[in-house]
């Protein structure tokens, strides 16, 4: 596609709910990341994939938070049992390989927990 | 732990001038520096990618430099228009790992 896409554009749950975000990135990127950015600040890293291996991980904050790229394209970041501390935008990118090439951002989906 | 700071937390100016925003970083075994542009409600936008054996990239009115034995970069924008107005993030990216941390940005708003 043109860009990274990313779906819903705006989420709203209530607590306990469960909720799945997805990321269509940039086709042939071998690289696709996650991030989680707060009000007012930079962006956090959740998890790295790479193809469809997921190499890092070691940014989820908890094991409500599970993310798949089962083919090597599509990526969708679930969360369970939702928090109101989970409430933030969640940011997709996507690179042709690793860091050394500019990452592509979608617009990301705003997640509210009630 | 790499952490990243960005000052001013804000900046206004008026039309036409010249700027500079800045990054630090303490840990200056890095991979690349990157800087990026936000628009409220959409997401980031690379501007510049410099690894950490160059010392500036340049593209069109952006140039950004690195100085990573200071821990230390610079986004100059020149001649600067109402269209700049965003929020600007530099991120780093260690080496061996594929984690960008990131500054919490400068909101850059240009007065026509």
């Amino acid at each position: 596609g043109a860009g990274v896409s990313q779906s819903p554009r705006y989420k709203v749950a209530k607590r306990g709910q469960d909720v799945a975000l997805r990321c269509d990135p940039i086709s042939g990127h071998v690289s696709l990341f996650w991030y989680q950015q707060a009000l007012g600040q930079g962006p956090e890293f959740l998890t790295y994939f790479q193809n469809e291996a997921q190499l890092d991980k070691s940014g989820l904050p908890s094991d409500r938070f599970f993310a798949e790229r089962p083919e090597g394209s599509v990526s969708t970041l679930k969360i369970q049992r939702t928090q109101q501390e989970d409430s933030a935008v969640y940011l997709c990118a996507s690179s042709t390989q690793g860091m050394e090439q500019k990452l592509f951002f979608g617009s990301g989906t705003q997640l509210s927990v009630l | 732990k790499q952490e990243v700071t960005q000052i001013p937390a804000a900046l206004s100016v008026p039309e036409g001038e010249n700027l500079v925003l800045n990054c630090s970083f303490t840990d200056s075994a890095i991979y690349n520096l990157q800087w990026f542009r936000q628009d409220p409600g959409k997401g980031l936008t690379s501007l510049l990618l410099i690894q950490s054996s160059q010392r500036e990239q340049t593209s069109g009115r952006l140039n950004a430099s690195l100085d990573k034995s200071s821990g230390r970069s610079t986004l100059y924008i020149a001649a600067s228009q109402p269209g700049d107005s965003a929020t600007y993030l530099c991120a780093v990216s260690g080496v061996g790992n594929y984690q960008l941390i990131w500054g919490a940005g400068t909101k850059l708003i240009i007065k026509p």
